[in-house]
């Protein structure tokens, strides 16, 4: 079975401040990782995903993540937040059991406050 | 590219009346969408995943007669709550993926908030 584990759900950093969002995955197979933001009343919107190709992912609005497999962890960055950045973040695998239809599996969420 | 969109975006009713949910992939073709519920300062949960022209498959717990899902075209997907109960208040959030690969991302619609008084 796939799991994920956001440790963490909450975190505050100062406006232009080192952001860490801390995510690690169970899996059997090699996964497939992505990291979702949603604002409030909204949907889920993608920032990156990693597919076994570099682990070093670039995402939108400057957000990166890097899978390390001997971690098991795929934890987000940005160098400098802003204040918009504020915003809950999920982290999810894409279960590869047969006959699951490649659906996600999420963690529980940080929210993630920015102080000016 | 890749944009979803949901609606409606609220939707206020009394108890016992019947709600449809429409899940719209507007420039690409979902061959699999996804409905999930999202409590206050939760996660989302997995309902049913339904592919276009078959039958969804509901999540253990979720009642199938309750929430009817319909994917009639490789664009729409429906999600009809039946005789509404206030219980049924929450935060409705559909997805939409282009292929059957596991490796590619779902896009979301930004959800439907229902409220049954």
């Amino acid at each position: 079975a796939q799991s994920v584990t956001q440790l963490g759900s909450h975190v505050s950093v100062s406006e232009g401040a080192l952001v860490l969002l801390r995510c690690n995955y169970s899996s059997s197979v090699p996964p497939y990782l992505f990291w979702y933001v949603q604002y409030p009343n909204q949907g889920l919107q993608l920032l990156l995903k990693y597919t076994s190709a570099a682990t070093l992912v670039k995402g939108i609005n400057g957000f990166e993540a890097e899978f390390k497999k001997s971690e098991t962890s795929f934890h987000l960055t940005k160098p400098s937040a802003h204040m918009s950045d504020a915003a809950e973040y999920f982290c999810a695998v894409s279960a590869l059991i047969y006959n699951q239809g490649g659906k996600l599996i999420f963690g529980q969420g940080t929210e993630l406050s920015v102080k000016p | 590219g890749a944009v979803v969109s949901q609606h409606p975006s609220w939707v206020i009713c009394k108890s016992g009346t019947s709600v449809k949910i429409e899940c719209r992939s507007l420039d690409f073709q979902a061959t699999t969408m996804f409905w999930y519920r999202q409590f206050p300062k939760q996660s989302l949960m997995l309902m049913a995943t339904s592919n276009e022209g078959s039958k969804a498959t509901y999540e253990q717990g979720v009642e199938k007669d309750k929430f009817l899902i319909n994917h009639a075209s490789l664009t729409l997907s429906t999600l009809t709550v039946t005789s509404a109960h206030p219980e049924d208040s929450s935060f409705y959030i559909c997805s939409a993926r282009e292929g059957g690969q596991s490796n590619q991302p779902q896009h979301f619609g930004d959800g439907t908030r229902l409220s049954i008084l």
